[in-house]
């Protein structure tokens, strides 16, 4: 039981590179959140899935799409990436009330 | 505006105290609170969740309360250990479950 899992773990990209960054779950949970983590900003949610075949934006959707491929699997994507996204980058997932949340190991990406 | 705060954001102190993290809300319409534990490059680990209709959850060394009237939630650790330093985090999800704000933390640092 691998719990969530992300890949890559590093990424440095150029601007105006795009990039997909992947996470699956292995609990049977409908729903699943990326956030990213900047110093002295805390935690902020980008997008969220109640369940395959949604999506809502959270606080900070603006330059990045996601895909709830699956139950299983919820990818973000970056069209065109900029300096403002470097930060680390946070999946996880829930069950349907409490929403108790389980957080992935992160991707720390760096955009030049 | 919904906001989070967690004062201190740094405590140190030597190894077998008891010690009070705090966690203040400025919306009382929670839905849940939910307390984790984040060590340096790592992803975060639920410890405690507290759904609104509950005053408090334990786990071995570890109680959170919940007083939503105040704004407020503590995590109290007992008999603290080096093992334990870590960033701790809480998150206040509302009605929403796209609506999640997390705090920025208390960094902990136990003495040996």
């Amino acid at each position: 039981n691998a719990g969530v899992t992300q890949t890559p773990k590093f990424q440095v990209l150029k601007t105006g590179q795009s990039m997909t960054l992947q996470c699956a779950q292995d609990m049977n949970h409908n729903s699943m959140y990326w956030y990213r983590q900047d110093p002295g900003m805390g935690l902020r949610l980008i997008y969220y899935s109640a369940s395959e075949g949604t999506t809502d934006k959270g606080e900070v959707p603006n330059g990045y799409n996601v895909s709830r491929l699956n139950k299983r699997e919820f990818s973000l994507r970056l069209e065109s990436a900029a300096p403002s996204q470097t930060s680390v980058y946070f999946c996880a997932s829930s069950e349907v009330s409490p929403y108790e949340q389980y957080f992935g190991p992160g991707t720390r990406l760096t955009v030049t | 505006k919904q906001e989070v705060t967690q004062i201190p954001a740094a405590l140190s102190v030597p190894e077998g105290e008891n010690l009070v993290l705090n966690c203040s809300f400025t919306d009382s319409a929670i839905y849940n609170l939910q307390w984790f534990r984040q060590d340096p490059g790592k992803g975060l680990t639920s410890l405690l969740l507290i759904q609104s209709s509950q005053r408090e959850q334990t786990s071995g060394r570890l109680n959170a309360s919940l007083d939503k009237s105040s704004g407020r939630s503590t995590l109290y650790i007992a008999a603290s250990q080096p093992g334990d330093s870590a960033t701790y985090l809480c998150a206040v999800l509302y009605s929403s479950a796209s609506k999640i704000i997390f705090g920025s933390g208390t960094r902990l640092s136990i003495r040996p």
